[in-house]
């Protein structure tokens, strides 16, 4: 594609519900990020990915998020037992470079009920 | 924690107006600066990206410095549009990261 595709663009979830975010990067880009913007706040930044290293987790808030990039492409955030405090816009973003631009996709608006 | 901080937090000016923004951001081991332009319920979009002491940048009426040693940049908008309107966000990498640590942006308004 030609731009960051994430899905689903809105999920509401009942407490307690494990969610699943998508991001499908532009082609090329080794380095992807996620990051959460929470109502009033700016980007917080949750993991990053770059080509196959370890990826950087310092953002993750708590052991119920967890995100996997596989094959160097799609990547997958993962809440578990959703909490309230959760509801936020979850952003991904991709880099052909660890210091290049970043391109973000449009979001996936989460919403926990 | 990277600490990158963004003045005013809002701002308001005529069309025609030129007006500019600060960023301030931790120095030590940098390795990018990073300008975005977000628009109400779009995403940001890459304005600039600077590695360089004394970097410049210009992209029509909009332009950018760059002062690693003393950590901050400055966005410029020269001659205001409305289309101007926007939150323009800062974000730095630096502290032996990779990751643009995000400011909290300035929200532009101008007004016709």
């Amino acid at each position: 594609g030609a731009g960051v595709s994430q899905s689903p663009s809105n999920k509401v979830t009942e407490k307690g519900k494990d969610v699943e975010l998508r991001c499908d990067p532009i082609s090329g880009h080794t380095a992807l990020y996620w990051y959460r913007q929470s109502l009033g706040q700016g980007l917080e930044f949750l993991i990053y990915f770059q080509g196959n290293s370890a990826p950087d987790k310092s953002g993750l808030p708590s052991d119920r998020f967890s995100a996997e990039r596989t094959g160097g492409s799609v990547s997958t955030l993962t809440i578990q037992r959703t909490e309230q405090r959760d509801s936020a816009m979850y952003r991904c973003a991709s880099s052909f470079r660890g210091t290049g631009e970043l391109f973000f996709g449009e979001g996936s608006r989460l919403t926990v009920l | 924690i990277l600490n990158v901080e963004q003045s005013p937090q809002s701002l308001h000016v005529q069309e025609g107006d030129s007006t500019n923004f600060t960023c301030s951001f931790p120095s030590s081991n940098f390795y990018a600066l990073h300008w975005y332009r977000w628009e109400t319920a779009k995403s940001p979009e890459a304005l600039f990206v600077m590695t360089l002491n004394g970097d410049e940048k210009k992209k029509g009426r909009i332009s950018a410095t760059l002062n690693t040693k003393e950590g901050y940049s400055y966005l410029y908008i020269k001659g205001s549009q409305p289309e101007d309107s926007a939150t323009y966000l800062c974000a730095s990498a630096s502290g032996g990261s990779y990751i643009p640590t995000f400011g909290r942006g300035t929200s532009l308004i101008v007004h016709p």
